[in-house]
């Protein structure tokens, strides 16, 4: 069984559309995060949520809204993408937010042209 | 916010040791992961130090120096399925749940 699933794996649209990533961990964690990894691999934490209240959230544009129903879920909604957006973006999960362990998900491989 | 120096890539052939070196400058330090990551595939979670000295786990081995600022990850016995990139990523306290990821070693294995 996946314990950290999102969907889409690969994600291609056009600029200036709004497109979702959708997180799901089977895990119990209490902690979930998005992070994003662009073309020089480098990966950068944007957003984290423990228990569904947001308890990091960095310097990312407001196109980026992070929503989660409950703790097992935390979705990622882009506004107008734009070329810089073109990244693979990884959700993660810990069991609480003193993070002894984060389990990354498959990744959203997201192409705008 | 953290500094995290990692060397860009490393090769070595099959059978042998790679020690990947990794230093941090940060404050409230709370402990420093390694996480492998191939390539078009998740990171996922190697070792975590949060005090001095050496882990061992099979194959691998981490160790953290707190008062230098230097961790390594040692590969033994290396295998051509090592070849990954090694992220090196640092927790503080000021900052609960948020790590903080070098830009990663290319470890390429050769025959």
């Amino acid at each position: 069984d996946t314990a950290v699933s999102q969907t889409p794996k690969y994600l291609v649209t056009q600029m200036g559309n709004d497109k979702s990533i959708k997180c799901e961990q089977n895990l119990g964690h209490d902690t979930m995060y998005w992070y994003k990894q662009d073309s020089k691999k480098f990966l950068k934490i944007m957003f984290s949520y423990n228990n569904k209240e947001l308890i990091i959230n960095e310097t990312v544009p407001n196109r980026f809204s992070p929503k989660s129903p409950d703790k097992a879920h935390l979705n990622l909604h882009i506004n107008s993408l734009e070329l810089g957006d073109s990244a693979v973006y990884f959700c993660a999960s810990s069991p609480d937010r003193s993070l002894t362990e984060a389990f990354f998900g498959q990744g959203t491989r997201l192409t705008v042209v | 916010g953290q500094n995290i120096d990692q060397p860009t890539e490393m090769t070595a052939t099959e059978g042998a040791i790679v020690q990947i070196n990794c230093t941090y400058q940060t404050s409230g330090f709370n402990g420093l992961f390694w996480y492998q990551q191939h390539a078009g595939e998740a990171p996922t979670f190697l070792s975590y130090n949060v005090l001095d000295g050496l882990e061992e786990k099979g194959r691998f081995s981490s160790f953290l120096s707190r008062s230098k600022g230097y961790s390594y990850l040692l590969l033994k016995e290396l295998q051509m399925k090592d070849s990954a990139s090694y992220l090196c990523a640092v927790s503080t306290t000021d900052s609960w749940g948020k790590l903080q990821f070098g830009a990663g070693t290319q470890v390429v294995v050769t025959p």
